[in-house]
C-alpha cells in the first residue's frame, strides 16, 4: 500500500514564526499536493507539484510556499504564520498526472497558530 | 466556477439501515467524480471513482451513481454498520485545469 507520511500530527506555533510542514511518500509518485481543510469549507488546494522542482499554485497560495527537491518529499512553508492559517493540513500524492489515478492522503497535521 | 454541495451535512441512522448521501455540482464539465471517507482526525481514503462516461461504480456494500447532466451523484451504503461512521466527501475532477473540487462532506453516525 502507498504510504504518505506527514511529519507532525499536531503543531502549535506563534504568530510570525516560519513553519515547515513535511510530507513524504514511498511509492515514487510524480504528483504531490497540499490542501487545507476547514470546517464547512471542505478541502482547498494550496499548491501542487507535477515533478521534482516543479510547482503550481492552487486556489489559496497566499502566505504559503513549497519546496520539492526530491521526488518523495514535498514541503509546505508558512513564511510568517498568522492566526488565520490555523487549520488541518493534508498532503496527498498520485502516481502520475492523470485523474484516473487515485489520490492517497496522509493523516494530516493540525496546526494551531497562537 | 465549480461548486460542490453535499446534503445533508450530518446524518444519524440506526445500524442496519440503508442510506443515501448526496453530492451535487454546478458545472457538468467534469472528468470524473470520487467519493472519499475520512475518519476523525485522519486523512482521506478513496472509496469509489466514477468516470464521466459511467453511470455507477460498486465496491462491497457501497454503490455510487453519477448523473452528469443533472449535476448529481449519490453514495448508497447498504446495511450500515457502526464502523461506517465517518465523514464522506465527494470531489469532482474538472475537465479543464488540473484540479479537484471538494464538497464540505457529510458526517455519518451509525448507532448500534
Amino acid at each position: 500500500d502507498v504510504k504518505v507520511t506527514q511529519s507532525s500530527r499536531y503543531l502549535v506555533k506563534r504568530t510570525g514564526e516560519k513553519v515547515f510542514l513535511e510530507c513524504v511518500q514511498d511509492m515514487d509518485h510524480e504528483n504531490m499536493f497540499w490542501y487545507r481543510q476547514d470546517p464547512g469549507l471542505g478541502l482547498r488546494l494550496i499548491y501542487f507539484s507535477y515533478d521534482v522542482k516543479m510547482k503550481e499554485k492552487g486556489d489559496i497560495p497566499e502566505g504559503y510556499s513549497v519546496s520539492r527537491e526530491k521526488k518523495e518529499r514535498f514541503s509546505l512553508i508558512l513564511e510568517s504564520a498568522s492566526t488565520n492559517q490555523t487549520s488541518m493540513y493534508l498532503c496527498a500524492s498520485r502516481l502520475e498526472d492523470s485523474f484516473n489515478e487515485k489520490l492517497f492522503f496522509g493523516s494530516g497535521t493540525q496546526l494551531s497558530v497562537l | 466556477k465549480q461548486e460542490v454541495t453535499q446534503i445533508p451535512a450530518a446524518l444519524s441512522v440506526p445500524e442496519g439501515e440503508n442510506l443515501v448521501l448526496n453530492c451535487s455540482f454546478t458545472d457538468s464539465a467534469i472528468y470524473n467524480l470520487q467519493w472519499f471517507r475520512q475518519d476523525p482526525g485522519k486523512g482521506l481514503t478513496s472509496l469509489l471513482l466514477i468516470q464521466s462516461s459511467q453511470r455507477e461504480q460498486t465496491s462491497g456494500r457501497l454503490n455510487a451513481s453519477l448523473d452528469k447532466s443533472s449535476g448529481r451523484s449519490t453514495l448508497y451504503i447498504a446495511a450500515s454498520q457502526p464502523g461506517d461512521s465517518a465523514t464522506y466527501l465527494c470531489a469532482c475532477a474538472l475537465e479543464y485545469g488540473n484540479k479537484l473540487v471538494f464538497g464540505a462532506g457529510t458526517i455519518l453516525r451509525v448507532k448500534s
